[in-house]
């Protein structure tokens, strides 16, 4: 079965410190891989996505993520946070975009001034 | 872009209510939609995969008694929590996909309290 493995439950950091999101998936089947981004009492919203392609996706917000298939990692980065970006970050795998997502354990990012 | 709309957002039931939770895809035709329970600091658990015109497919552990499931349209899901008790209360989250798209798109949640 895919597993996703979220390694840190919370990352407190200053204002405009960067910051990396840890994310490792099973690697016994290739798959999509997602971020998530869930701001307080909000539903999810799709962060970035890597399908195919350059190995280096960003979304419009400054954040990048970096599929690592060799160390089956997709870590979470953004050079310089501000407080908006204080949510939960999930980071999800599957077979498919968009069916059937298995979801890490979610990552509290607390960005404080 | 796609908007799927849940309702309620948050709801306080008595022990022994069963409650229904909705989910609408505004402006698609939605052909599967999944149920979630999201649990504090823990992630999303998928409860059941609902396609229009069919019987839900839950996940292993999930009781389909408990947790009824119809997806009578193409913009429609409910998920009716039959007679809840304190250990129901969770936030639950539907997301829904078309046959033509790569995406999912997420409703807003569902807070349920059961005293």
């Amino acid at each position: 079965a895919q597993s996703v493995t979220q390694l840190d439950s919370q990352v407190p950091v200053f204002e405009e410190a960067p910051v990396e999101l840890r994310c490792n998936y099973s690697s016994s089947v290739s798959v999509y891989l997602f971020w998530y981004v869930q701001y307080p009492n909000q539903g999810l919203q799709l962060l970035l996505k890597y399908l195919s392609g350059s190995t280096l996706v960003e979304s419009i917000n400054g954040f990048e993520a970096e599929f690592n298939k060799s160390q089956t990692s997709f870590h979470l980065r953004k050079p310089s946070v501000h407080i908006s970006d204080t949510a939960e970050y999930f980071c999800a795998g599957g077979r498919c975009s968009n069916y059937k997502l298995t979801f890490g354990k979610g990552t509290l990012l607390t960005v404080n001034p | 872009g796609a908007v799927v709309s849940q309702h309620p957002s948050r709801v306080i039931c008595k022990s022994g209510t069963s409650v229904k939770i909705e989910c609408r895809s505004l402006d698609f035709q939605a052909t599967t939609m999944f149920w979630y329970r999201q649990f504090p600091k823990k992630s999303l658990m998928l409860m059941a995969t609902s396609n229009e015109g069919s019987k839900a497919t839950y996940e292993q552990g999930v009781e389909k008694d408990k947790f009824l499931i119809n997806h009578a349209s193409l913009t429609l899901s409910t998920l009716t929590v039959t007679s809840a008790h304190p250990e129901d209360s969770s936030f639950y989250i539907c997301s829904a996909t078309t046959g033509t798209t790569e995406k999912l798109f997420f409703g807003s949640g569902t807070q349920l309290s059961v005293l």
